[in-house]
Order: structure tokens, then sequence, then C-alpha cells
């Protein structure tokens, strides 16, 4: 089956530290990766994707980097502020051959950050 | 430019009293999904429409049921709202392609009495 783990929060950072949160996939078939970010009391908004492998997705100096051979899709910033602070779901979605799954996702648990000044 | 629109955003119901929550979009797209979240969890996917053909979540209480009526419209039915379905509700919507994004709605927190 499909599944998307990530690294374990909550992460707290000051403002202007570089920022990781690790995640990895297991997926059959030909997954695309997303990182959607949820703020307090609002719906999920997509951050960044990448659709095939060495893809790199970039968004509001966010980035990743669909890495096949790691099976991984870490999400990077250089310099967070206190504005970042939110949770951060990597998702995929799988492409079954001969069928659809109709864009459904798989997410990870969510990674909480809180960014100090 | 609101593009997916959910209402309420918040609803009050009591224990057993039916609720409807609706979705709206200006996407045009084929599919819509209704999510459960509650705290900072996943999404957890309750059913989804492509056009009119509804997909069903294996693990999905019938106690929650949906209806779209048309491309733009999609209702999640709670018959009868027990404690644990205290929750937020995302609708979301998509093309329903590997590659395509989900768009999602700002939510609607339930609570139930």
């Amino acid at each position: 089956g499909n599944s998307v783990t990530q690294m374990e929060g909550p992460v707290t950072l000051s403002e202007e530290a570089f920022l990781t949160i690790n995640c990895t996939y297991t997926a059959t078939g030909y997954p695309s990766l997303f990182w959607y970010v949820q703020y307090p009391g609002e719906g999920l908004q997509l951050l960044l994707k990448a659709t095939k492998a060495d893809d790199k997705g970039s968004n509001k100096g966010f980035e990743a980097t669909y890495r096949k051979e790691t099976t991984s899709f870490h999400l990077e910033k250089g310099s967070v502020q206190v504005s970042d602070s939110a949770v951060y779901f990597c998702a995929l979605s799988v492409q079954y051959a001969g069928g659809t799954s109709y864009g459904k996702l798989t997410f990870g648990q969510g990674t909480i950050l809180t960014v100090h000044p | 430019d609101a593009m997916v629109i959910q209402n309420p955003r918040y609803q009050v119901t009591q224990f057993g009293k039916p609720v409807t929550l609706s979705c709206s979009q200006t996407l045009n797209h084929n599919v819509m999904y209704w999510y459960q979240q509650k705290s900072s969890q996943a999404p957890k996917l309750l059913f989804h429409y492509y056009d009119k053909d509804f997909n069903n979540e294996a693990d999905t209480p019938d106690n929650f049921q949906s209806r779209r009526p048309n491309t733009s419209f999609c209702f999640l039915d709670i018959r009868s709202p027990g404690l644990g379905d205290a929750a937020m509700y995302l609708c979301a919507t998509s093309r329903g392609t590997r590659t395509d994004e989900q768009f999602f709605g700002p939510g609607t927190r339930l609570t139930v009495l």
C-alpha cells in the first residue's frame, strides 16, 4: 500500500533559522508528491509539488526535491519567519496502471512548526 | 476569488440531531472530496465524487452521507451526530489526475453538544 512518514514534531525554531522537515514515502505506482500547509483555523493550501523523479518544487522560499532513490521529499527553507508557523503535511498521489485514483491523497501525520521572534 | 466555499464556517448541533454541511466550487473540477480532521492530525478522507460517481471509503461510518446535485455543489449529511464526530470538516476539489493538486475550502468546525 501507499504511505507517507514525516519527521515527528513539534518543531520550534528561532526566526531566520534553517528548516528541514523530513518526508519519506512508499508507493505502488507512479506517485506525485506534495507539501501542503495549514494555518490555524484554515483549510490546507498547496505549498509545492513535484510530479516526477528529480523534479524540484519551490514556493515562498520553500523547496523540496523528489528523490526516487531514497523515496524522499524533504521540505527545506533557508530562513524561516514567524509567519511560517503552521502545520505542514507531506502527501502523495498515485496513478495506477490502467486505472485512476481520482487524485486521492495519502497524507503524512503532519509536523507542527512554531517560529519564535 | 473564492474557489472552494464552505458553509457554515462554524456549526453547533446537539447529540443525535441531523446536520448538513455545504461545499461549493467555482473551479468546475470533476472531483469533490470530503475530509474529517481532528486536532492537527492528517485529514481523513470520508468519500469523494468523480462527477456523479460516488466513492465511499471502506471505514467511513454509515452515519455519514453525501450528495452532489450538480458540478458546483456537494453536501455532507451527518444523520445522528455523536460526540466523536466533533471535528473540522474539509471539502476539496481536483481535476482528479495523479499530478493535480487538491484545492481545499476553509473548513466547517462542527461542535456536538
